[in-house]
C-alpha cells in the first residue's frame, strides 16, 4: 500500500527554523517526485514545488523561492520542507504529494502538517 | 504567469448533474486535473488527464477539456460528494492550481 506520512504538528514562534517531513512507504521513492502544497486557514491549494528524489533536483514557485527548502533523503525515503526564519504568515497546513516524473497528477498526498507561528 | 479560474461555489440538487468550469488560456493544450477535498481532509484525485478516472472513483464523475475551459462533471450527484474541488494544470514546469469551488449540495 503506498503512503506517505507526514510528521506530526509544530507550534513555532517567529523567527525560528523549522523542517517538517514526508516518509514515502509501498513503493519506489526513487521513481516518483514529491511536491509539497500549502493550505493556508480556509484557503485554496498552493504549490510551492518539486524534488526528484533520485537526485535531489529540485523546482520552486517563484512564489516560494528563497522563502523554503525542499530536500530529500533517499536512503529512508524521506522529503522534507525547512524554513531557515519562521512569519506569522507561514502558518497553514502543508502536504506533500507524489507524483510521477513530469508533468503529472498527484495521486497520493500525505495527511499534512499543521504548522503554526504565534509569539 | 498562469492562472486557472473557478466558480466559488456551485449548488446543486441531490440526484441532479453538477458541472464545474476551470478557465484558463488555451487549457485545452494542457492536460487538466481534479482534487475533491472534504473538510479535514487531504485532497483526492478524482479526474486526471482531462478526462480519466483513477481506481476507486465513481463512474458518476467525469471530465472535458477544450479550447480555454476543462469541466469537471458529477452525474446523479450525492450528499457524500460536497466538498471543495480543485483544477490543476501544469505550465513551464510549474504547477498551477485553480482556486477551489465549494459544491453544496442541497
Amino acid at each position: 500500500e503506498v503512503q506517505l506520512v507526514q510528521s506530526g504538528a509544530e507550534v513555532k514562534k517567529p523567527g525560528e527554523s523549522l523542517r517538517i517531513s514526508c516518509k514515502g512507504s509501498g513503493y519506489s521513492f526513487t521513481n516518483y517526485w514529491i511536491s509539497w502544497v500549502r493550505q493556508m486557514p480556509g484557503k485554496g491549494l498552493e504549490w510551492m514545488g518539486r524534488i526528484d528524489p533520485s537526485d535531489s533536483y529540485t523546482n520552486y514557485s517563484p512564489s516560494f523561492q528563497g522563502h523554503v527548502t525542499i530536500s530529500a533523503d533517499k536512503s529512508i525515503s524521506t522529503a522534507y520542507l525547512q524554513w531557515s526564519s519562521l512569519k506569522a504568515s507561514d502558518t497553514a497546513m502543508y502536504y506533500c504529494a507524489r507524483h510521477r516524473v513530469g508533468a503529472t497528477p498527484f495521486d497520493y498526498w500525505g495527511q499534512g502538517t499543521l504548522v503554526t507561528v504565534s509569539s | 504567469s498562469y492562472e486557472l479560474t473557478q466558480p466559488p461555489s456551485v449548488s446543486v440538487s441531490p440526484g441532479q448533474t453538477a458541472s464545474i468550469t476551470c478557465s484558463g488560456d488555451k487549457l485545452g493544450d494542457k492536460y487538466a486535473c481534479w482534487y475533491q477535498q472534504k473538510p479535514g481532509q487531504s485532497p483526492v484525485l478524482v479526474i486526471y488527464q482531462d478526462t480519466k478516472r483513477p481506481s476507486g472513483i465513481p463512474e458518476r464523475f467525469s471530465g472535458s477539456n477544450s479550447g480555454n475551459t476543462a469541466t469537471l462533471t458529477i452525474s446523479g450527484t450525492q450528499a457524500m460528494d460536497e466538498a471543495d474541488y480543485y483544477c490543476q494544470a501544469w505550465d513551464s514546469s510549474t504547477v498551477i492550481f485553480g482556486g477551489g469551488t465549494k459544491l453544496t449540495v442541497l
